[in-house]
């Protein structure tokens, strides 16, 4: 079964460019995940969908980021413009489904590590 | 959204020897997982308890939940050099799954 695909892994750009990552989950897999991960700390959740639909979104900052996840499936986050803190690793994770304690283990890819000089 | 705070921050021990990091949490859960984060890599998943749940094995690993403490805890036995990487405790309340800044455990040969 193929994992959790995330492109591109590094990227380098001047703040005030603009960034996007790309993500294609596990087949199947209905809700998607972007979490950022600064150096030393852990996982910080940007967005989550369920399928299509946004399920959480309190924690992005909406005046520069953006994620869409069309049809269902694959998903972008949009990073415009870049700010110095924006350097971090982001990590795209999918599951089978969220609710309750139906809410199981979520798989990870192996992260898009952006560096804004 | 809540998240696990982790202890100790970080842990160092020697091939053989057991681990064990605690997870405390602050409202009510579903479940709570465990991941493992090795440097430069994305997480992967170790075990889920559930909240009716006490005890959980997997392997050489043991999870230990205290609902009324709202803390967790988890054993490595007879760790390994591979053992070395950033444990992460998440509290899931209802859809919501969050991280702390997690256990760095270092394995010495």
């Amino acid at each position: 079964e193929a994992g959790v695909a995330q492109s591109p892994r590094y990227k380098i750009i001047e703040k005030r460019q603009s960034v996007a990552f790309w993500c294609n989950p596990i087949s199947g897999h209905a809700t998607l995940y972007w979490y950022q991960q600064i150096l030393g700390q852990g996982p910080k959740l940007l967005i989550q969908f369920q399928n299509n639909g946004v399920v959480d979104d309190s924690q992005l900052p909406k005046d520069r980021f953006s994620a869409e996840r069309l049809k269902g499936v694959d998903s972008t986050l949009k990073i415009q413009p870049a700010k110095l803190e924006d350097s971090a690793v982001y990590l795209c994770a999918s599951s089978l489904a969220a609710g309750g304690a139906n809410t199981g283990e979520l798989f990870f890819g192996e992260g898009s590590r952006l560096t804004v000089l | 959204s809540q998240q696990g705070e982790e202890d100790p921050q970080a842990l160092s021990i020697q091939e053989g020897e057991n681990a064990t990091m605690n997870c405390s949490y602050k409202t009510s859960i579903n479940n709570l997982q465990w991941y493992r984060q090795n440097s430069g890599r994305g997480l992967v998943h170790l075990i889920l308890i559930r909240s009716n749940e006490r005890e959980k094995h997997s392997g050489r690993l043991r999870v230990t939940l205290d609902t009324s403490k709202k803390s967790s805890s988890l054993l490595i036995t007879a760790s390994r050099a591979a053992d070395t990487a950033s444990y992460f405790c998440a509290p899931v309340n209802d859809y919501k799954l969050s991280f702390g800044a997690g256990t760095t455990v270092t394995v010495r040969a």
